[in-house]
């Protein structure tokens, strides 16, 4: 069965601090990993989409890096700001194996990432 | 650019009542979606469209109908509200079907139904 698993499932850090959130997947075929940032009361926001031949990706303070072998992703945020405080999400895509695309985006349940001042 | 909005941001139904979802883009995107988020769960599509005039079903469709007159425009609707039906529904949309496309999301709608 294609699953997300992301860990932990809540983190506190202090403002200024790094931290690296995980995300294990047994997603089959892979197209795609993408991570999600999700404040609250608000839409997912795309933060980077990885193939399977990239191995890191940023996009400012956010590094990504994927393992296609192992099957898994990590977020590294750099210099915590309060304004990261959010849930960050690892979504999957499969490829397409039939009509309907996108019934093979495999969402995670998320991370819960609280910056304390 | 406004993006993607949805109206109404809250509401609350009782049993049996029926209401209309609305979705708005202003990015000219082909796709759109419309996702149901519970505590516990990810994210979950219930329709999508690949274009003005279509529609499909996604993961978890029962209950739900979705319309796609205009290309800007996504409506979803339920037309016998049920409390499993309770959930923030989000609307995305994105440029087309390649698999590099992010998805845009809407603010979302929290319904309830008792």
């Amino acid at each position: 069965k294609n699953q997300v698993e992301q860990s932990p499932q809540s983190l506190i850090i202090l403002e200024g601090k790094n931290c690296t959130l995980q995300c294990n997947y047994t997603v089959s075929p892979f197209s795609n990993l993408r991570w999600y940032k999700q404040d609250t009361g608000r839409g997912p926001v795309s933060l980077t989409i990885m193939t399977f031949s990239e191995n890191t990706k940023s996009n400012g303070r956010y590094t990504a890096t994927l393992d296609a072998d192992t099957k898994q992703s990590s977020l590294h945020i750099t210099a915590s700001q309060l304004s990261d405080s959010a849930s960050y999400i690892c979504v999957v895509r499969a490829t397409a194996y039939n009509a309907g695309n996108n019934r093979k985006l495999i969402w995670g349940l998320g991370t819960s990432l609280a910056v304390n001042p | 650019n406004a993006g993607v909005t949805q109206t109404p941001k809250f509401r609350v139904l009782k049993t049996g009542q029926s209401m209309t979802l609305l979705c708005a883009q202003d990015m000219n995107h082909e796709y759109m979606y419309w996702y149901r988020q519970d505590p516990g769960m990810g994210l979950r599509l219930i329709h999508y469209s690949v274009g003005e005039g279509t529609t499909a079903k996604g993961e978890v469709p029962d209950g739900y109908n979705v319309s796609r007159l205009k290309k800007q425009n996504f409506l979803l609707g339920l037309e016998s509200a049920a409390p499993s039906q309770t959930s923030v529904y989000f609307c995305a949309s994105s440029y087309g079907r390649s698999t590099s496309y992010e998805q845009y999301f809407g603010p979302g709608t929290r319904l309830t139904v008792t």
